[in-house]
């Protein structure tokens, strides 16, 4: 059964900071992974989406890579914003009809 | 393009009264579609997908059934709510194969 770890389950930075969140996961045979973004109360909005065969993935000042071996992603944040503010989620797909293990979450406080 | 309807966005029942959430999708045709649920703080558990009309996949026993009487629309009910049923309801689409899902908004579920 996969596993999807995110850690820390909080983090605050000064605003401006590069930061760096994870996700990991135990069973690598994966068909893609998606990193989201969920403001309070609200749904999940897509951020990045990474195919297996893929290492990264790049939208503005978000990178997101991907290391099948090893069971990790990392969304790489630049130049962070109090807009930044919010929980980050990763999910992990594994089989072609879609259903796919979520992550608890990273919530980040960015500080203006 | 592609939108996902989630409604009613906030909703408090008592217990035992009957609950029917409904989802569309529109600008795709024969989505997956899924219900997930979200505990305060946590990741989201998958309840329900469905890959077709009238195909149901259960992922927790419990007090609530799914169904998808068309091809865009799926309906998440019981027949008499408990207050373990209270969270955040998300229901979201994707397309067989290595793609995302996409959320709908939510619904906030009290039941008092």
């Amino acid at each position: 059964k996969q596993e999807v770890t995110q850690i820390p389950a909080a983090l605050s930075v000064p605003e401006g900071e590069n930061l760096v969140l994870n996700c990991s996961f135990t069973d690598s045979a994966i068909y893609n992974l998606q990193w989201f973004r969920q403001d309070p109360g609200k749904g999940l909005t897509s951020l990045l989406l990474i195919q297996s065969s893929q290492r990264e993935q790049t939208s503005g000042r978000l990178n997101a890579s991907l290391d099948k071996s090893s069971g990790r992603s990392t969304l790489y944040i630049a130049a962070s914003q109090p807009g930044d503010s919010a929980t980050y989620l990763c999910a992990v797909r594994q089989t072609n009809a879609g259903k796919s293990t979520f992550g608890d979450g990273t919530t980040l406080t960015v500080k203006p | 393009s592609q939108t996902i309807h989630q409604w009613p966005a906030t909703l408090v029942q008592p217990v035992g009264s009957p609950l029917s959430l409904e989802c569309t999708v529109e600008g795709t045709s024969n989505p997956n579609l899924y219900w997930y649920r979200q505990a305060a703080g946590r990741g989201l558990q998958l309840l329900f997908y469905s890959v077709g009309i009238g195909q149901i996949s259960s992922e927790v026993p419990q007090n609530l059934s799914a169904s998808r009487p068309q091809d865009r629309q799926f309906i998440l009910s019981s027949k008499k709510l408990l207050l373990s049923d209270s969270g955040f309801y998300l229901c979201a689409w994707s397309l067989t194969g290595a793609y995302g899902y996409t959320f709908g908004s939510g619904t906030r579920l009290t039941v008092v």
